[in-house]
């Protein structure tokens, strides 16, 4: 099993350009989340999908949008990219207690 | 808000000693879990405690959840440089019944040899 998996591992964009992170997990879990983390915050909730098809705000959710594309997969789109959203990001999954998080991506925006 | 806050924010041990560091929040939990995240990697759970009062121990690591259920430590015996990472504690958003977690800023730990 390999788990929870993220793509790409790292990622440079600059001001106003758009990307899409990818999350897969294969634990059959219903719950699946995206965090950011950044210095002495800790991890914030960006989006959460308490199942397949379902999508909810977190506590950081503006400047984002997510996809549900089926159980095993849970996208993070930026639409147009800003400073503040350097950050690293992980995604993680969860059948109601313990999260399993990925590996994480590594994002600047210039 | 819901708040969950950790202290200290950094810890400098050196290698041997004993040190804990902190958790508090400002509802009532159901539970509490605690990660670990070694440096440049992602948070790997350690534990969930339930029961008010409640006493784990993971080797060298005794975590401990309070009577009142709003704060929770977790004590390391013997520091060894395997300990360097950040430890988070995290509880579950109060009201929601999809296990979303609010999670402490963490409690950085450096050890010295």
């Amino acid at each position: 099993n390999a788990g929870v998996t993220q793509t790409p591992k790292f990622q440079v964009l600059k001001t106003g350009q758009s990307m899409t992170l990818q999350c897969a997990q294969d634990m059959n879990h219903n719950s699946m989340y995206w965090y950011r983390q950044d210095p002495g915050m800790g991890l914030r909730l960006i989006y959460y999908s308490a199942s397949e098809g379902t999508t909810d705000k977190g506590e950081v959710p503006n400047g984002y949008n997510v996809s549900r594309l089926n159980k095993r997969e849970f996208s993070l789109r930026l639409e147009s990219a800003a400073p503040s959203q350097t950050s690293v990001y992980f995604c993680a999954s969860s059948e109601m207690d313990e999260q399993f998080f990925g590996p994480g991506t590594r994002l600047t925006v210039l | 808000g819901q708040q969950v806050m950790q202290i200290p924010q950094y810890q400098h041990v050196q290698e041997g000693e004993d040190f804990t560091t902190y958790c508090n929040s400002s509802t009532t939990l159901s539970n509490i879990q605690w990660y670990k995240q070694r440096p440049g990697g992602h948070p790997v759970f350690l534990i969930q405690l339930v029961k008010s009062g409640e006493v784990k121990k993971q080797k060298r690591l005794t975590f401990q959840f309070g009577e009142a259920k709003k704060n929770s430590s977790l004590h390391i015996t013997a520091t060894q440089t395997t300990d360097v990472g950040t430890y988070f504690c995290a509880g579950p958003v109060a009201g929601d019944s999809w296990g979303k977690l609010q999670f402490g800023a963490g409690t950085q730990v450096v050890v010295t040899p």
